[in-house]
């Protein structure tokens, strides 16, 4: 009950492409969901996050689209650049604690 | 206001030796959580410190351990090291009572246990 599981495991979009990546959660009991980036030689920083009352969210390029009773969610990126080539990490959880998805590595060639 | 801050950032130790990494968190965050990231199992939660208590705990050996300090500083100390413990600690601290929840990371120890 305590998994997140992630996919694509990679991603190659073309600049101005829209990726999208994908997660499930089991534990019904979770009431925060973020995605990270995280960039080689540093530590993930938070994108975005939607808690369950809302089924979408928006800021700047980055959307996360939320379906409670499929326990899914997902990360869209509008108009992606080369600069968000990355890995991406969804995560669920609550108060002290967070489960991590496997992470999605992102190629956006120029 | 500064990041939070890890040290080391590299370590290489042998089988059986003990580590003790260090964490600061941002200025004015109290809670102070550890997530272990390799390769193969992707990011996996430690434990969490609040208020120098510990309130989360994962799935992981007794070993594996931690503390906080008055200041918010915290350290994680792993015993008994076995080569599957090489991996990116990663420390990660948030606002006042919010937990698990907006965490900012710092970058990282990269330990190699040889």
């Amino acid at each position: 009950q305590q998994q997140v599981k992630q996919s694509p495991q990679s991603l190659i979009v073309q600049k101005g492409g829209i990726p999208i990546i994908n997660c499930a959660y089991e534990n019904t009991a979770f009431d925060y969901f973020p995605w990270y980036q995280q960039f080689p030689g540093k530590g993930p920083a938070l994108l975005i996050a939607i808690r369950p009352d809302v089924s979408e969210k928006k800021e700047g390029r980055f959307t996360i689209s939320f379906n409670k009773s499929a326990k899914q969610f997902s990360l869209h990126i509008m108009d992606s650049q080369p600069g968000d080539s990355a890995t991406y990490f969804c995560a669920a959880g609550g108060t002290g604690k967070l489960i991590f998805g496997q992470g999605t590595t992102l190629q956006v060639k120029p | 206001k500064a990041g939070v801050t890890q040290t080391p950032r590299y370590l290489i130790k042998t089988r059986g030796q003990q580590v003790t990494l260090s964490c600061s968190p941002i200025s004015g965050h109290r809670s102070v959580s550890w997530y272990q990231q390799t390769p193969g199992q992707g990011l996996q939660f430690l434990f969490e410190y609040f208020s120098e208590t510990q309130r989360n705990k994962g799935n992981f050996p007794g070993r594996f351990s931690g503390r906080q300090f008055s200041n918010s500083r915290s350290e994680m100390n792993v015993s008994t090291l076995e080569l599957g413990d090489s991996a990116l600690y990663l420390c990660a601290s948030s606002e006042p009572d919010r937990g698990g929840e907006k965490l900012f990371f710092g970058s990282g120890t990269q330990l190699s246990v040889l």
